[in-house]
Order: structure tokens, then sequence, then C-alpha cells
């Protein structure tokens, strides 16, 4: 089993919808949480980190449930420029741990 | 440009073929991290360095692989007698402390033909 779980997608949505992404995780010594968005062919860059009350940061909103090793992201009014990967990503000590990533597609 | 740089950007080698490459951090940054990425998955976890000193290998770093940072600064991995296998893209991070945002460099895509 691996460390980080997510739903590869792709996820194909129109411009101006709802998507939310999963993950969940073994290592329930965790100390931090985040989402990175890697573009094709690019490097992985810090999306938002992920807080045990929730945050939300524009369109985008995270959750973690501790309890169930559950991490969460909702994308609000879709952008054509939001289609990525969306890596979730766990810090049980030292170094990032990543999901294999879901895809997203936001079409026109 | 203040931010992770990596060099060179793309390598073609033979199989057996050694290869280096190298990571310049943020300049700041204690820490420096190298991962492995293939088509299709996410950044796998290699080495770390907090200064000039190696804490943490992974089980996937073979024989083959070494890193060093020899003043603290920038960091080269060497891979030897290459293989088909290798071949990925190889990121470097760096962060402040081990909580704090990892940046990533543009990466080295390695080609073992």
């Amino acid at each position: 089993r691996k460390e980080v779980e997510q739903d590869p997608g792709p996820f194909n949505v129109p411009e101006g919808a709802t998507v939310a992404f999963n993950c969940t995780y073994s290592n329930s010594a965790s100390q931090s949480f985040f989402w990175y968005r890697q573009d094709c062919r690019k490097e992985p860059k810090l999306l938002m980190s992920v807080y045990s009350s929730g945050n939300e940061d524009g369109r985008f909103t995270a959750q973690l449930n501790r309890a169930s090793q559950y991490i969460s992201l909702l994308i609000r009014d879709s952008k054509l420029s939001d289609s990525a990967t969306y890596l979730c990503v766990v810090n049980p000590h030292d170094k990032l741990i990543f999901g294999s990533g879901t895809r997203l597609l936001v079409r026109p | 440009d203040t931010g992770v740089s990596q060099d060179p950007r793309h390598k073609i080698t033979k199989r057996g073929q050694n290869v280096t490459f190298r990571c310049d951090p943020i300049s700041e940054h204690n820490r420096l991290y190298w991962y492995r990425q293939t088509l299709g998955q996410g950044p796998e976890f290699l080495t770390y360095f907090q200064n000039e000193a190696q804490l943490e290998k992974s089980r996937l770093l073979s024989d083959r692989f070494s890193a060093e940072r020899p003043k603290g600064s920038f960091s080269t991995l060497e891979i030897q007698r290459t293989e088909q296998g290798d071949s990925a893209m190889y990121l470097c991070a760096s962060s402040e402390t081990d909580w704090n945002e990892q940046f990533f460099g543009p990466g080295t895509r390695l080609t073992v033909l």
C-alpha cells in the first residue's frame, strides 16, 4: 500500500465548476500536510499548506481529518489555468511523501 | 533569479556511463533534498542534507548513487554505471527548516539509452 493515495483522475470539468480531490495517508505520525501543483514537465510548486482547522485561499479550500488520515482540496469556480496535476503531500519528518497526483482538466 | 537551479536540464547517456548533476539551493536554505520522479508518479525522496551533513538516504538510493554537499551550499548527485531504469526526472529542493515549504528546482531529465 502506498503511503499517500490519490485518485489519479483525470477529472474533466467545465469552467466555473466546483471540483474536489481527496487523499488518504498511512503514517499517523505525519506532522505537516500540503497540496502541491505540478504543470506538465514542470517542477512541483506549493499550492497551500493544510491545517486541522481547515484553511482557505481564494477559490481553494483545504481540509485535514487526522482521525481518518484524510486530506481534501476543493476548487471553486474552476479556471482553464487550473488544469494541472495536484499532488497530495505529507511530511512525517524531514522529507516530503508525495501521492501520485490527481490530474485536472478544465474545459471551456 | 534567486530560486533553486539545476544543471544540466537534460542529459542523455548510454547505459553504463556515469553522470553527475548539480543543484544550487536558495542561498539561505540549510536543507537540501533530492527526489526522483517517473512518468505518472509523484516525486520520490532520495536523500537530504542539513548543511554539509547527509542525514538520510532512501533505500531507493542504491550503491551506484552518491550525493555530496561539500561546503553546505551546492550539491551534486552522481549515478555510476547508469541503467535504463535510472531514466527519470531528478528534482532538487531546498528549505529553511524541516517544516518549512520546500522549493523545487526545474529538475534534470535523465534518459539512459
